[in-house]
């Protein structure tokens, strides 16, 4: 069936790069996305990839999708403190439904 | 716009009691979503919409669970009666065909949430 895994934790010192990994299993998607969620607030669209893409750059966000092994990564230059929330990598698998994983929570270190 | 609103932000409840939360898409889009998100079980879809009408409520727990979009401005969400294990944090989310960017990327846009206790 349709799955969405990332790991849970990530801890990086403010500065650095963070990396943050994803793996899908519908070799169908057309769009997987990342959204970011601060504490007491919904999810936000930080960035998507189309699936005939490898890579996506936005600022300090770069996608790369390698679909051979259905792995999604966001990478985060220049990691902040502001930068610290939830990450959700998601997958658009078509009817409308968009499949979610269970969120990398990101703690960056002054 | 305003983005999706949702009332009220905090509910709290006492078990047996019906709770009934609001949510208003954004003007345009004619998706609309319901999840739940809890630390257990993280974001779940219990229930979507396409113009008002419902199209997938699998994910809607038991019969206690109902939701209703009367029109393409407003949606509910009720419980009846509310259990201490529906203690969660329930997101409403709108989405568009097209897309922000008119380009069909269906990227959904949540709400803030109401956070649901239930003692």
């Amino acid at each position: 069936g349709e799955d969405v895994e990332q790991s849970l934790f990530l801890s990086v010192r403010e500065g650095d790069s963070s990396v943050i990994n994803c793996t899908y299993t519908d070799s169908s998607s057309t769009y997987l996305y990342w959204y970011k969620q601060e504490p007491g607030a919904g999810l936000q669209l930080l960035t998507y990839i189309f699936s005939n893409m490898d890579m996506k750059q936005d600022q300090r966000l770069t996608v790369l999708l390698n679909k051979k092994d259905k792995h999604l990564s966001l990478r985060i230059a220049d990691t902040q403190t502001g930068d610290s929330a939830i990450y959700f990598c998601a997958e658009y698998t078509g009817g409308f439904k968009t499949i979610f994983g269970a969120g990398t929570r990101l703690f960056v270190k002054a | 716009d305003a983005g999706v609103i949702q009332s009220p932000r905090h509910e709290v409840t006492e078990m047996g009691q019906e709770v009934t939360l609001r949510c208003k898409p954004i003007s345009g889009h004619d998706y609309l979503f319901w999840y739940r998100q809890t630390m257990m079980r993280g974001l779940e879809l219990l229930i979507y919409f396409n113009n008002n009408v419902p199209i997938d409520d699998s994910g809607m727990p038991e019969d206690r669970f109902s939701a209703k979009m009367p029109n393409a401005s407003f949606s509910t969400l009720k419980i009846q009666p509310s259990e201490p294990r529906d203690s969660a944090v329930y997101f409403c989310a709108s989405s568009s065909a097209l897309g922000s960017r008119g380009g069909g990327s269906y990227e959904q846009y949540f709400g803030p949430g109401t956070r649901l206790t239930v003692t």
